[in-house]
């Protein structure tokens, strides 16, 4: 059973660039969400999907667009990266009983 | 606005020895409050969380955490830690109606001294 799986693991940008980070979920939940962890922060939302074909923004959207491609899959990307936007993003989906699981993380570097 | 503060960045326990991990929040009613753990370059996994009802509530790994209204707290304890139990706790208080959209302390590195 894989839950939340993540792709990439690892990225290097320069500024300017475009990348789009993957995340799935097969545990058939309806909600979810991108976040970003930097150091001495927590987690911050990005943006977050109540369903499939609904996206709203979260705390910091600025700088992102995402996809909920189907009720498996909800894509985040990155139009023009700026070194701002250097962080651990994570993909997670929650269960009608609040429980957020996590993908492992994806560490994007922009130069 | 609603916050969550975790005092204490880092804190060193001896194995073997108890744990309290300290969470504050500030938000108007009473939250529904949790507990993530992390380990080094994993993502996050519940340890628990309080809805209602019984103010103790008890989790994966031998962690507990108690809520009091009074306090506005919700701490996060385990009366015997092992060198496993090294890693990074967030408290996390959902904001009502909000489609289980949660506001997260910065966290608490736990270091456990053999």
């Amino acid at each position: 059973n894989a839950g939340v799986t993540q792709t990439p693991k690892f990225q290097v940008l320069k500024t300017g660039q475009s990348m789009t980070l993957q995340c799935a979920q097969d545990m058939n939940h309806n909600s979810m969400y991108w976040y970003r962890q930097d150091p001495g922060m927590g987690l911050r939302l990005i943006y977050y999907s109540a369903s499939e074909g609904t996206t709203d923004k979260g705390e910091v959207p600025n700088g992102y667009n995402v996809s909920r491609l189907n009720k498996r899959e909800f894509s985040l990307r990155l139009e023009s990266a700026a070194p701002s936007q250097t962080s651990v993003y994570f993909c997670a989906s929650s269960d009608p009983g609040r429980r957020l699981f996590f993908g492992s993380g994806t560490q994007l570097s922009v130069l | 606005a609603q916050s969550v503060t975790q005092p204490d960045i880092h804190i060193t326990v001896s194995e073997g020895a108890s744990l309290e991990l300290r969470c504050n929040y500030s938000y108007g009613a009473t939250p529904y409050l949790f507990w993530y753990v992390q380990s080094p370059g994993q993502g996050l996994q519940l340890l628990l969380k309080y809805f209602s009802g019984d103010t103790l509530v008890q989790g994966i790994k031998g962690f507990e955490a108690e809520f009091k209204r009074s306090q506005s707290s919700f701490n996060l304890r385990k009366p015997s830690v092992h060198w496993s139990d090294a890693a990074e706790y967030f408290c996390a208080v959902e904001i009502m109606d909000s489609n289980y959209q949660l506001i997260w302390g910065a966290g608490t590195k736990l270091i456990i001294k053999p």
